[in-house]
């Protein structure tokens, strides 16, 4: 079955840049978005298609992808972006999968 | 504003059902697809399936398929997700999503509804 593979923990200091990665077979044939989720939210869509950010999502989130492999980069980050961040792909055009997340220290 | 409100918390015992609600707002509520989703205590986001709120169809991801049931009631343009034979592995937060195009981003999130299961 299709899996997405994230690194379960990174740990940044505020201003540095965090990059948090999503892997997947044929990934790179695949649309990618990325979701924040902060302790005791809902999720909250930050990029769609690859690399394109929601109104509102500041443009210190971007997104971009290498091969199958797809990289959510937080540049400048804040202490505000701690949070979980899950990546998210289609398999079979139909079904959703969820990369098993990753947890963004900032200290 | 697009807005997806979900019914309050549940708890229920072991073997019993649960139908969660997912009241939809702000939008056309037939003309975009509706996910639910599962997050088990301190886990990740499970992808539990999808209904078309236009015509009832639906796709559930295989863990899930013959004892979850997803419908809608246009009327109140509101979705609905129900649980059978609950265990108590089902405990956890269930969100109602909307995709923002056909099989696309989930671009707008509930507040999630707390299902606990316990004897």
């Amino acid at each position: 079955s299709f899996e997405l593979t994230q690194p379960p923990s990174l740990s940044v200091s505020p201003g540095q840049t965090a990059s948090i990665t999503c892997s997947g077979d044929k990934l790179g044939h695949k649309f990618t978005y990325w979701y924040q989720q902060k302790t005791g939210q809902s999720p909250v869509l930050v990029i769609f298609e690859h690399s394109k950010r929601p109104s509102g999502i500041p443009d210190r989130f971007s997104g971009s992808k290498s091969g199958n492999t797809v990289t959510l980069t937080i540049s400048g980050t804040q202490a505000m972006d701690e949070a979980d961040y899950y990546c998210q792909a289609w398999d079979t055009r139909t079904s959703v999968v969820f990369g098993g997340g990753t947890k963004l220290t900032v200290l | 504003q697009v807005q997806l409100v979900q019914s309050g918390a549940e708890i229920k015992e072991p073997g019993a059902s649960v139908k969660v609600s997912c009241r939809t707002s702000g939008y056309s509520f037939t003309g975009w697809y509706l996910h639910w989703v599962r997050q088990a205590p301190g886990q990740g986001l499970q992808w539990m399936g999808w209904i078309n709120p236009k015509n009832g169809d639906t796709n559930f991801a295989q863990s899930f398929e013959g004892w979850v049931t997803m419908t809608r009631d246009t009327s109140s343009s509101t979705a609905y997700l129900e649980l059978r034979n609950l265990k108590s592995d089902d405990t956890g937060i269930y969100y109602c999503a909307r995709d923002l195009g056909d099989f696309d981003a989930l671009d707008i999130w509930g507040q999630g509804t707390r299902v606990t299961v316990s004897s």
